[in-house]
């Protein structure tokens, strides 16, 4: 059966420092990978998705992510983290035609 | 504007009494499902449909029913509510199952007293 791990419930990084939240998946084939944005008081916007191709993934908001087949990861970073990207984070994966897999999620505070 | 529209946004009820969650997309979408928001465990399915008339059980099914009459609509049914259905509820839609991105409500927060 897939899923998705998030080791890390809560993190809090300093306004204009770089972040990366990490992200592991199970699954025996090729994944298709997802991460979503929920803000507070609201649902989840797709920041980006991984289907194929080239392992570095470019997103909305200035994220991306890289696909790692070899440690079943797919990583989420930033640069350097606005107070606006205060939200909690999900990594989600899927076999295609398959449901969708949530991880228990990534709580991300942002300091000034 | 693309959009999944939950009502209501809030719910306090008390055990036992019937209460239904509505959802409706407006794109069209084949795809629809419901999830449950609960802390520490993520986003879980509850259920999900394929198109009109079809549906199946996700992985938190017991104590929900669901129906797909037509394709933009998909409510949430709680036919006897308990305190553990208290939760965050939310709708998604998407063209596809797996391949494109789902579109979620806003969520529907119940609580069951």
């Amino acid at each position: 059966a897939q899923s998705v791990t998030q080791p890390d419930i809560h993190i809090t990084v300093s306004e204009g420092a770089s972040l990366e939240l990490r992200c592991n998946y199970s699954y025996g084939a090729t994944p298709y990978l997802f991460w979503y944005v929920q803000s507070p008081g609201q649902g989840l916007q797709l920041l980006l998705k991984y289907f194929s191709g080239d392992t570095l993934v470019q997103g909305i908001k200035g994220f991306e992510a890289e696909f790692k087949r070899s440690q079943s990861s797919f990583n989420l970073r930033k640069p350097s983290v606005h107070w606006s990207d205060a939200a909690e984070y999900f990594c989600a994966v899927s076999g295609g035609y398959q449901k969708v897999t949530f991880g228990t999620g990534t709580k991300l505070q942002v300091i000034p | 504007e693309a959009q999944v529209t939950q009502n209501p946004r809030y719910l306090i009820t008390v055990t036992g009494k019937k209460l239904t969650v509505t959802c409706s997309q407006n794109m069209n979408h084949e795809y629809m499902s419901w999830y449950r928001q609960d802390p520490g465990l993520g986003l879980r399915q509850i259920y999900y449909s394929m198109n009109v008339e079809v549906t199946d059980k996700g992985d938190v099914p017991e104590g929900y029913k669901v129906s797909r009459k037509e394709k933009r609509n998909f409510p949430l049914i709680l036919e006897s509510p308990s305190p553990n259905q208290t939760s965050l509820y939310f709708c998604a839609s998407s063209s596809t199952m797996g391949y494109e991105k789902l579109f979620f409500g806003s969520g529907t927060q119940l609580s069951v007293l």
